[in-house]
């Protein structure tokens, strides 16, 4: 199986602040990579698919970039909204895997 | 708009079965794969199984923790997901999320809203 490794699993940031999360897969996966956001008690919502395609109607402040082994999920100017906890997802190879999640809080 | 809504979770012995349905509208339910994610309490996600669109023979496939106890099927003419649970440990409990896969890229673009399925004696 392929697993997910995400860092940091938690972080602390302010409104506005840049913020960078990354995932690694343990082998090449070319760009089947998604993010996936979820809030407290709702099901997680897409975000990027394909490693960089932002998802509609998500903010652009989301982006997404990598290929192979190593993917980042940048959000450029942290909102409220964005306290969360935020997942990484191959799809290149069934089983599927997730990476553990990366939650984000408000410093 | 596409709506996901599962039914037919709750409460269930070691060892009993479990049918979950996930009904469907606002698409066209047979172009699309369907997958079923898992969430433990307080755990992070877990990929359960998905099964293909007709054209693809409806070949399902499944996580390990769940193979030879789990079944996905489809209704095309329904627009309805299952998923079929058996043989049930009390390590399945989760909620159970059914989403829209989109083909080629698989990622998961829509979402129910899940169902509880705990498994205690």
């Amino acid at each position: 199986d392929i697993q997910m490794t995400q860092s940091p699993s938690s972080l602390s940031a302010s409104v506005g602040d840049r913020v960078t999360i990354t995932c690694r897969a343990s082998q090449s996966i070319s760009r089947y990579l998604n993010w996936y956001q979820q809030m407290p008690g709702k099901a997680p919502n897409l975000l990027i698919y394909a490693a960089s395609s932002l998802q509609s109607g998500v903010p652009s402040r989301f982006s997404g970039s990598g290929a192979g082994t190593d993917f980042t999920l940048t959000i450029s100017s942290l909102q409220p909204e964005d306290f969360a906890t935020y997942y990484c997802q191959q799809t290149s190879t069934t089983p599927w895997t997730f990476g553990q999640g990366t939650t984000v809080e408000i410093k | 708009e596409v709506q996901l809504v599962e039914s037919g979770g709750g409460l269930v012995q070691p060892g009993r079965s479990l049918r979950v349905s996930c009904t469907t509208s606002g698409f066209t339910f047979g172009d699309y794969p369907m997958s079923w994610v898992r969430q433990a309490p307080g755990k992070g996600l877990q990929w359960v199984g998905f099964i293909r669109t007709k054209g693809y023979g409806e070949k399902a496939e499944y996580a390990a923790s769940v193979k030879g106890r789990f079944t996905i099927s489809r209704d095309d003419s329904k627009s309805i997901a299952y998923l079929q649970m058996n043989s049930l440990k009390t390590e399945d409990t989760a909620v159970y999320y059914c989403t829209r896969t989109v083909p080629t890229i698989f990622a998961f673009d829509h979402w129910g809203q899940g169902a509880l399925v705990t498994v205690s004696s």
